[in-house]
């Protein structure tokens, strides 16, 4: 099974500021990675796939990166509605998915 | 415009059965690879399952393997989730989701229902 580790649990940013979240897989998963944003009683919304392609409709604020092992997901100048939990997700392994444990990213 | 709607959940004792099931629309979905995620109260995502377009192919997580059987019906645009020898930990909110048809991100979710196991 490969292993979603997302750091850090918490991120502390204000409004307006760059928030930098990562991802390490613990094998390599390629681009095979998406990143998904979830607010409180709302299911899971696709921001990123393919390491860095935004979903239909995402703003050019989000932006992601990384291959292989090693991913980051960027927002550039946080909006109030971008306070939320973060997880990224494997899908290198059709056969077994994996998401990671989640950035709380919580106002400053 | 696409749609997955859960129902089936509630509250059922340890050891108990349920079933799930996850009405789409707005695609084909015949052509969809389909996926069940769950979320524990207060607690991350983590795949349950997934089944390939035309129902020949089937994965499960380790926790669930042996006890949750992912299906679908095409004719009536439906997958279901039947998930037997029921635990306490099992309690979470189970999504549908679509996979999308050219890479393996799943790029749409349903709004949960919520399953509890409790005496």
């Amino acid at each position: 099974e490969i292993v979603m580790t997302q750091s850090p649990a918490t991120l502390s940013v204000s409004p307006g500021e760059r928030a930098t979240l990562s991802c390490r897989a613990s094998q390599s998963v390629s681009s095979n990675l998406a990143w998904y944003q979830q607010k409180p009683g709302q299911a899971p919304r696709l921001l990123i796939y393919g390491a860095s392609t935004r979903a239909t409709g995402i703003p050019a604020r989000f932006s992601g990166s990384g291959s292989g092992t090693e991913f980051t997901l960027t927002i550039s100048s946080l909006q109030s509605e971008d306070f939320a939990v973060y997880y990224c997700q494997q899908y290198n392994n059709w056969l077994l998915y994996t998401f990671g444990q989640g950035t709380k990213l919580e106002i400053k | 415009e696409v749609q997955l709607v859960e129902s089936g959940g509630g509250l059922v004792q340890p050891g108990g059965s349920l079933r799930l099931s996850c009405a789409a629309s707005g695609f084909t979905f015949s052509s969809y690879w389909m996926h069940w995620v769950r979320q524990a109260p207060g607690k991350g995502l983590v795949w349950v399952s997934r089944i390939n377009s035309d129902g020949s192919s089937t994965s499960y997580a380790d926790s669930v393997k042996g006890r949750f059987t992912i299906s679908r019906d095409n004719a009536k645009n439906t997958l279901y989730l039947q998930m037997n020898s029921l635990r306490a930990e099992d309690t979470a909110v189970y999504y549908c989701a679509r996979q999308n048809i050219n890479y393996g991100e799943v790029d749409y979710w349903g709004q949960g229902t919520l399953v509890t196991v409790s005496s």
